[in-house]
């Protein structure tokens, strides 16, 4: 298993660019989900999704879209890139067994936005 | 919303004991777990524990649960270099299947 898997691993835009990260889990789970991770804030819910073709917002959702027409893809658009959104993102897939609830993260995309 | 707090920095000697604090707000927290995550790379599962634990062991890992104080502690044993790692504590309500991140704790281990 490759586990979750993210590209690019890094990668620098200009203000007002678009621009898609991809993301893709190979372990058959339902949930996945965006963070970006900024310097002592931790990790802060961009998007997530329950399954296939059901998205919903997280904590700081604003110029971000995501989309999930398969359980193993779920890739993040950037419509028009600013620089608040310099950050590193993290994509997570996820279990839930009888109550627990794991998460597997990919490696991180380090984006940069001048 | 809910929250989750670390201290943001502890420096320890090697072969000494870190112990990594996190409070949270969640009362109805389910699970909490301790992430690690090494430079340039993502956050792999360390520990958790289910919230009607007091404590669990895990090799050189103790994990202590204040469910009144709504406080928990990662206690490293023998501490190493390979342990310098930022780790993030997390908990999951009991509604839905989402984390709560704590900002992190850096972790440096001197030789």
């Amino acid at each position: 298993n490759a586990g979750v898997t993210q590209t690019p691993k890094f990668q620098v835009l200009k203000t007002g660019q678009s621009m898609t990260l991809q993301c893709a889990q190979d372990m058959n789970h339902e949930y996945m989900s965006w963070y970006r991770q900024d310097p002592g804030m931790g990790l802060r819910l961009i998007h997530y999704s329950v399954g296939a073709g059901i998205t919903d917002q997280g904590e700081v959702p604003n110029g971000y879209n995501v989309s999930r027409s398969t359980t193993e893809d779920f890739p993040l658009r950037l419509l028009s890139a600013a620089p608040s959104q310099t950050s590193v993102y993290f994509c997570a897939s996820s279990y839930s067994d009888r109550g627990f609830y794991e998460q597997y993260f990919g490696p991180g995309t380090r984006l940069t936005v001048t | 919303g809910e929250d989750v707090e670390q201290s943001l920095f502890l420096s320890v000697r090697e072969g000494d004991s870190s112990v990594i604090n996190c409070t949270y707000t969640d009362s109805s927290s389910t699970y909490l777990y301790w992430y690690k995550q090494e430079p340039g790379a993502g956050l792999q599962l360390l520990t958790y524990i289910f919230s009607n634990m007091d404590m669990k062991q895990d090799q050189r890992l103790t994990v202590l649960l204040n469910k009144k104080d709504k406080h928990l502690s990662l206690r490293i044993a023998d501490t190493q270099t390979g342990d310098s790692a930022i780790y993030f504590c997390a908990e999951k309500g009991a509604a839905g299947n989402k984390l709560t991140f704590g900002g992190g704790t850096r972790v440096l281990v001197k030789p």
